[in-house]
């Protein structure tokens, strides 16, 4: 799977767009890009994933550049529980042979700030 | 609320102890997943479960015995650990041949080695 690389650290108002950017330059054209958070204490949660089209849901929004070698998670509008380290990840996808694991990187930590 | 449900939800122990964490989903997931993750870090992998099989083990020293008795039920079985097992394990479960769909994780076992 291609290596991600996120900032350690961001602050954002509450109330405001959070932007979260995730490199991975060396993504290939099978693996898809997911986006999951963990607040402190809790499991990680998903929250969206896409290939190579923009996405969508209730969550939040993932802007996938046109040569898919970088995204962006967007919280349109930031509240205090979304205080969390947020993991981007880039997997390969298969409809065949065994479950594979997610890897996980360093990871963004999010600070939405009152 | 997560739907992988992980017990118990702390765990005390001390190095000559035998002791159990379970895992159950009722998603009808086929593949299920531990993970181990030390404070501060992102968690990684130990053991993947496909179809109630063992499909990978990443080099897991043998006090660590994972079990899958049947497709919602998952166990990590611990004996003779070490105070550096100190972690929170986490278990995840999704389709295996998942193609694009995502992994769901509980909240973990925050375990202690006295």
């Amino acid at each position: 799977d291609a290596k991600t690389t996120q900032p350690p650290s961001m602050d954002c108002a509450e109330g405001r767009a959070a932007n979260l950017p995730c490199n991975h330059s060396t993504i290939s054209g099978n693996e898809y890009v997911y986006w999951y958070r963990q607040i402190h204490s809790q499991g990680p949660q998903y929250i969206i994933h896409g290939l190579k089209n923009n996405e969508t849901n209730e969550m939040a929004s993932l802007i996938i550049t046109e040569d898919r070698k970088s995204s962006t998670l967007i919280l349109p509008h930031a509240t205090l529980r979304d205080t969390a380290v947020y993991y981007c990840i880039v997997r390969v996808y298969s409809f065949s042979g065994s479950a594979r694991q997610l890897t996980f990187g360093s990871g963004t930590q999010l600070t939405v700030l009152p | 609320d997560t739907e992988v449900t992980q017990t118990p939800k702390h765990l005390v122990m001390g190095m000559t102890n035998k002791k159990s964490l379970k895992c159950e989903q009722h998603m009808g997931h086929r593949a299920m997943y531990w993970y181990k993750q030390k404070a501060k870090k992102p968690p990684e992998l130990m053991f993947v479960y496909s179809y109630e099989k063992l499909s990978i083990n990443e080099s897991v020293p043998s006090r660590f015995s994972p079990e899958c008795p049947n497709s919602s039920l998952l166990n990590l079985h611990l004996h003779a650990l070490q105070p550096e097992d100190s972690a929170l394990y986490l278990c995840a479960s999704s389709q295996p041949r998942d193609g694009n769909q995502p992994q769901h994780f509980g909240d973990g076992t925050r375990l202690s080695i006295l």
